[in-house]
């Protein structure tokens, strides 16, 4: 079956402009993470969904990052007054449920460039 | 605060050759601990996942094992070829948390 899709591949943006990442997890996949890469390091977790509720939001850096999973499916990640600093890959992962003898499935990623 | 770390932060070697990759943690209170490979551009493939009950999994020329007491895991690639030229990450998953904390990982490149 199809894994875990995110949108837009790429997105090229200006300081101060908003964005919004969407992430399509698996179907069926009750929980929903979101993490970001920036050059040279590992992912850092942002953020955890399971169903259409933020169960763990404490990895989102300050109050312009928030994330939306409304019919706990689709999940968008949105940035508002975008930052030089926020340059990432923004990656979001899935898994069937919040266990934690579950493997996250991760998607390929956004690549965020703020300039 | 757990912090993991993995050494070498970049390994070359020539194919053919096993090799191990190292990763260490902090705090010893894990669920598991995941490896999963990063190729350039891409996201990440699960590799082997290995529960804190677990000493070793295995798949096929792969194998980590953890060592949860003192805060460590390896992967083992067993011949390895220019295909598994990637970067390797190492995750733990806290106890008590649903998120994965990630090393820096390994960049390895297997040479023809």
């Amino acid at each position: 079956g199809a894994g875990v899709s995110q949108t837009p591949s790429n997105k090229v943006t200006e300081k101060g402009k908003y964005v919004e990442l969407r992430c399509d997890p698996i179907s069926g996949h009750t929980a929903l993470y979101w993490y970001r890469q920036s050059l040279g390091q590992g992912p850092e977790f942002l953020i955890y969904f399971q169903g259409t509720g933020a169960a763990d939001d404490s990895g989102l850096p300050n109050d312009r990052f928030f994330a939306v999973r409304p019919e706990g499916s689709v999940s968008t990640l949105k940035i508002q007054r975008t930052e030089r600093g926020d340059s990432a890959v923004y990656l979001c992962a899935s898994s069937l449920r919040p266990a934690v003898q579950e493997t996250q499935y991760f998607g390929p990623g956004t690549r965020l460039l703020v300039l | 605060k757990q912090e993991v770390t993995q050494i070498p932060a970049a390994l070359s070697v020539p194919e053919g050759e096993n090799l191990v990759l190292n990763c260490s943690f902090t705090d010893s209170a894990i669920y598991n601990l995941q490896w999963f490979r990063q190729d350039p551009g891409k996201g990440l493939t699960s590799l082997l996942l290995i529960q804190s009950s677990q000493r070793e999994q295995t798949s096929g020329r792969l194998n980590a094992s953890l060592d949860k007491s003192s805060g460590r895991s390896t992967l083992y690639i067993a011949a390895s070829q220019p295909g598994d030229s990637a970067t390797y990450l190492c995750a733990v998953r806290q106890g008590g948390s649903e998120k994965l904390v990630f090393g820096k990982g390994t960049k390895l490149t297997v040479n023809p």
